[in-house]
């Protein structure tokens, strides 16, 4: 079954520390996506990418970093430079440039951290 | 620059009862795209509908329905005889159709609460 599979699903990190979250889709999809989500405010773009070895920032990207080193995967580090990383985190896909298109999202990985 | 506005932060209602949910954008493309997506409480966002600027013939499917209005600038989304199923929070968002990068503006979400 073609999808996004994200992981993992729970991630509880100590204070100081850098996580890498997992974003891996087998759609063949061109553009892929970070958001964070946090309760009421919907969800905010971190990075997205729309070709292999490009990436461009988005609206909260200060304390996370990319890469997209193969088409199929876009992991995400969170840095320990982000002061607030305790959220909910969703990667997307989408096929093509045009607008025309639906997102597909991945289940999330929510990030606590202790 | 594209704003999506859902002003309804949580509806409560009771099963079998119809909802509305309310969805009001701005943009400056000619061309756009507006979305519905359904976050359950398991995460995963899930496509519902997409209708481009051009369509605004209204949409059914089951107990969905969509009402796009352009004069109103709003894409608002029924659902008819609401079961507890339909708990979820359900996001609008946009996408111009100008070209470029496909970068989405999503409102804030509207939590619909069905109690039995």
């Amino acid at each position: 079954d073609g999808g996004i599979t994200q992981s993992p699903k729970y991630l509880f990190r100590k204070e100081g520390q850098n996580v890498t979250l997992s974003c891996e889709q087998n759609l063949n999809h061109d553009a892929m996506y970070w958001y964070r989500q946090d309760p009421g405010q919907g969800l905010r773009l971190i990075y997205y990418s729309q070709i292999v070895n490009d990436f461009q920032k988005g609206d909260i990207a200060e304390g996370y970093s990319v890469s997209r080193e193969k088409k199929e995967s876009f992991p995400l580090t969170v840095t320990s430079a982000q002061k607030n990383p305790t959220a909910f985190y969703l990667c997307a896909s989408l096929t093509s440039l045009a607008g025309a298109n639906e997102q597909f999202f991945g289940p999330g990985t929510r990030l606590t951290v202790l | 620059a594209q704003k999506v506005t859902q002003a309804q932060t949580e509806i409560s209602v009771v099963e079998k009862e119809d909802v509305t949910l309310d969805c009001v954008y701005e943009t400056r493309d000619t061309t756009y795209y507006l979305f519905w997506y359904k976050q359950p409480p398991s995460g995963e966002l899930v496509f519902l509908i997409r209708r481009n600027s051009f369509d605004e013939q209204n949409e059914i499917s089951g107990r969905y329905s969509w009402n796009f209005q352009k004069s109103t600038s709003s894409f608002n989304f029924t659902i008819t005889a609401s079961q507890v199923v339909d708990s979820a929070v359900y996001f609008c968002a946009l996408s111009g159709g100008s070209g470029g990068s496909y970068i989405p503006t999503f409102g804030r979400g509207t939590s619909l609460i069905v109690h039995p």
